[in-house]
C-alpha cells in the first residue's frame, strides 16, 4: 500500500518560501506523476503542480514563478518550494501520486493522497 | 482555466437516499472527469475516474455517468459513511481544477 507523508515548517512570515518534502513509502516513485495540492481553510482544492519521476514538471500558472518542484529518487522523496509567501498561501498542503489516461502525456487521476500538513503565513 | 461548477452547494438527504450532484465543465472535456469524497480533516479519495470508472475497493452504490460538459455523480442509495464534502476534477487541460464541492449532510 503506497503511503504519503508531508513534513516541513508549519508557520512561515511573509516573503519567505514555503519548503515541503513529501515521503512515499510502499512503492517506488519511479513511473507515476507526483503532485502538490493545497485548500485554504473552508475552501476547495487548487493543483498547484506535479513532477514525473524522470523530471519533467507543469505547474499552475495562478502561481507565476514561485514554485519548484524537485525529485530525490534516492530518497523516494520529492518536494515543493513556494517562495514570496503571503497570507494567500495559508492552507493544508497535500503531496499525491498521479496516473493518466494513454491519452494524455501527463496524470491527472490522483489516487493516493498525504494526509496534508497545515501551512500559516503570519507576521 | 477550465471552470467546473457542481450543483447543488450543499444537500441534506437521509440513509437510505439516493443523491446526485451535478458538475458542468465551461468546455468539452470529454470523460477527463473525477469525482472525489473528503471527510473532515481527511484528505479527499477518489471515487470515480474518466466520468464513469469506479476506483478499486469503493462501493458500487457510487457510479458516474456524463460527457463533454455535463457530468452526474449518484450514490444509490445512501449510507451514515457516506457524508461529507464531493468534488468532482477536470484533467483534459492543464492545470487540473476542481469544482467548488458538494457539502453532503444528513437530515
Amino acid at each position: 500500500q503506497v503511503q504519503l507523508q508531508e513534513s516541513g515548517p508549519g508557520l512561515l512570515k511573509p516573503s519567505e518560501t514555503l519548503s515541503l518534502t513529501c515521503t512515499v513509502s510502499g512503492g517506488s516513485i519511479r513511473s507515476y506523476y507526483w503532485s502538490w495540492i493545497r485548500q485554504p481553510p473552508g475552501k476547495g482544492l487548487e493543483w498547484i503542480g506535479y513532477i514525473y519521476y524522470s523530471g519533467t514538471t507543469n505547474h499552475n500558472p495562478s502561481l507565476k514563478s514561485r514554485v519548484t518542484i524537485s525529485v530525490d529518487m534516492s530518497r523516494n522523496q520529492f518536494s515543493l518550494n513556494l517562495r514570496s509567501v503571503t497570507a494567500a498561501d495559508t492552507a493544508i498542503y497535500y503531496c499525491a501520486r498521479e496516473y493518466g489516461d494513454a491519452r494524455h502525456d501527463y496524470g491527472g487521476i490522483i489516487d493516493y493522497w498525504g494526509q496534508g500538513t497545515m501551512v500559516t503565513v503570519s507576521s | 482555466d477550465i471552470q467546473m461548477t457542481q450543483s447543488p452547494s450543499s444537500l441534506s438527504a437521509s440513509v437510505g437516499d439516493r443523491v446526485t450532484i451535478t458538475c458542468q465543465a465551461s468546455q468539452d472535456i470529454s470523460d477527463f472527469l473525477n469525482w472525489y469524497q473528503q471527510k473532515p480533516g481527511k484528505a479527499p479519495e477518489l471515487l470515480i475516474y474518466d466520468a464513469s470508472n469506479l476506483e478499486r475497493g469503493v462501493p458500487s452504490r457510487f457510479s458516474g455517468s456524463g460527457s463533454g460538459t455535463h457530468f452526474t455523480f449518484t450514490i444509490s442509495s445512501l449510507q451514515p459513511e457516506d457524508f461529507g464534502t464531493y468534488y468532482c476534477q477536470q484533467y483534459d487541460f492543464l492545470p487540473y481544477t476542481f469544482g467548488q464541492g458538494t457539502r453532503l449532510e444528513s437530515k
